[in-house]
């Protein structure tokens, strides 16, 4: 079974310019995560999905990022224009809820660095 | 919210040696995830477990969650074992939330 694939892996951009993520989820999994992970801290999630519709967006800058999941499949999120505090891994993660199991898995991660 | 504690911050192993890692949490919570955070950066899951033991070779885990916290036990360990530990609580609604990691050094 292919895991969680994310494009590009890695990203160089000056502040000010815009920048896309790709992500394609586990083959059948409804749920779909973004997370942002800063150097020396844990993730913390960014927007996440169900099917097409976001579920929890609370935590994401909506004046410069947006995100988008068309036919519930895979994913993009962009941000527009970047700021220097952007420069950390985008991870990607989706999940196959089955009653209370649901378990994330993660991709490999997007690391932007923005100068 | 939720708040995720890990210990220890570092830890500094010989090859060979055991460990065991904590991850307390301030709220009940209805999941439990381990990961794994390679040099590379990839999150490896180890374990969901948000309750009672598993094992799996040379790490086990344990998580009891009536008095908040999980543990997991590395044992015989290996410089691949080196990398960030990641406790993570599933909160309601699904989001997962990371406890800071612990910081594992494993030396030939």
């Amino acid at each position: 079974e292919a895991g969680v694939a994310q494009s590009p892996r890695y990203k160089i951009i000056e502040k000010r310019q815009s920048v896309a993520f790709w992500c394609n989820p586990i083959s059948g999994h409804a749920t779909l995560y973004w997370y942002q992970q800063i150097l020396g801290q844990g993730p913390k999630l960014l927007i996440q999905f169900q099917n097409n519709g976001v579920v929890d967006d609370s935590q994401l800058p909506k004046d410069r990022f947006s995100a988008e999941r068309l036919k519930g499949v895979d994913s993009t999120l962009k941000i527009q224009p970047a700021k220097l505090e952007d420069s950390a891994v985008y991870l990607c993660a989706s999940s196959l809820r089955q009653g209370p199991y649901n378990e994330q898995f993660f991709g490999p991660g997007t690391r932007l660095t923005v100068l | 919210g939720i708040q995720v504690e890990q210990s220890p911050p570092d830890l500094i192993l010989q090859e060979g040696a055991n460990s065991t890692l904590r991850c307390n949490f301030s709220d009940s919570v209805n999941n439990l995830q381990w990961f794994h955070q390679n040099p590379w950066g990839q999150l490896i899951n180890l374990f969901y477990i948000p309750s009672g033991t598993k094992q799996n070779g040379r790490l086990s885990a344990t998580t009891v969650a009536t008095e908040r916290y999980s543990l997991l036990y590395i044992s015989s360990s290996q410089t691949t074992d080196s990398g960030v530990y990641f406790c993570a609580v599933e909160e309601y609604g699904n989001k997962l939330v990371f406890g800071a990691g612990t910081i594992l050094r494993v030396k030939s």
